[in-house]
């Protein structure tokens, strides 16, 4: 079993539509929590980073669930641009120690 | 300021040939990261530095054949000796800031053949 563990996908939504994207830890210590997006043939790009109490940013929102060791990403009112891969982020520590990610989750949003 | 660079950006290489990858951080970022990403797939860790310390290289395990160095805590290389086939895949260096997200390079995309 993977440390972080996504839904491959692929999700493919209509613009305007809201999509929502789940992702598993196996890490229980884990402190830090982060999105990425990744196009295709680019590096991955810092969405946003994810609290304890929930965080928005324009369209997306991130939540974590410590209890059950989940995090997942909204995005609301789809844009053809948010076509990506969407990479969840676990990292051992604040600002230390080793970061392990999912496989990605696959977006397209179509006219 | 200046991004994470990588160097080079693509590296074709005949089976058994050593590699060298090169990465810059970002400038005053402590940790810096290896990964590899392969076709489909999320980058898998390779190995994290601490200025020059090499804090952990699980990912570099058990090949026998994966090295890294950071000497004077700035620049990174990554180094491939005997390449394989299977090598074959985008290598990211990372570097991370004060509240623990990362910053890529292009990656270097490395083909043996």
């Amino acid at each position: 079993r993977k440390e972080v563990e996504q839904d491959p996908g692929p999700f493919n939504v209509p613009e305007g539509a809201t999509v929502a994207f789940n992702c598993t830890y196996s890490n229980s210590a884990s402190q830090s929590f982060f999105w990425y997006r990744q196009d295709c043939r680019k590096e991955p790009k810092l969405l946003m980073s994810v609290y304890s109490s929930g965080n928005e940013d324009g369209r997306f929102t991130a939540q974590l669930n410590r209890a059950s060791q989940y995090i997942s990403l909204l995005i609301r009112d789809s844009k053809l641009s948010d076509s990506a891969t969407y990479l969840c982020v676990v990292n051992e520590g604040t600002n230390a120690g080793k970061s392990t990610f999912g496989d990605g989750t696959t977006l397209t949003v179509k006219p | 300021g200046a991004g994470v660079s990588q160097s080079p950006r693509y590296k074709v290489a005949k089976r058994g040939q050593d590699v060298a990858l090169r990465c810059d951080p970002i400038s005053g970022h402590v940790s810096l990261f290896w990964y590899q990403q392969a076709l489909g797939q999320g980058p898998e860790f390779l190995t994290y530095f601490q200025n020059e310390a090499q804090l952990d290289k699980s990912g570099l395990l058990p090949s026998d054949r994966f090295f890294a160095e950071r000497p004077e805590g700035s620049v990174s290389t990554l180094k491939i000796q005997r390449t394989q086939q299977e090598d074959s895949a985008v290598y990211l260096c990372a570097s991370r800031g004060q509240g623990g997200e990362q910053y890529f390079g292009p990656g270097t995309r490395l083909t043996v053949t």
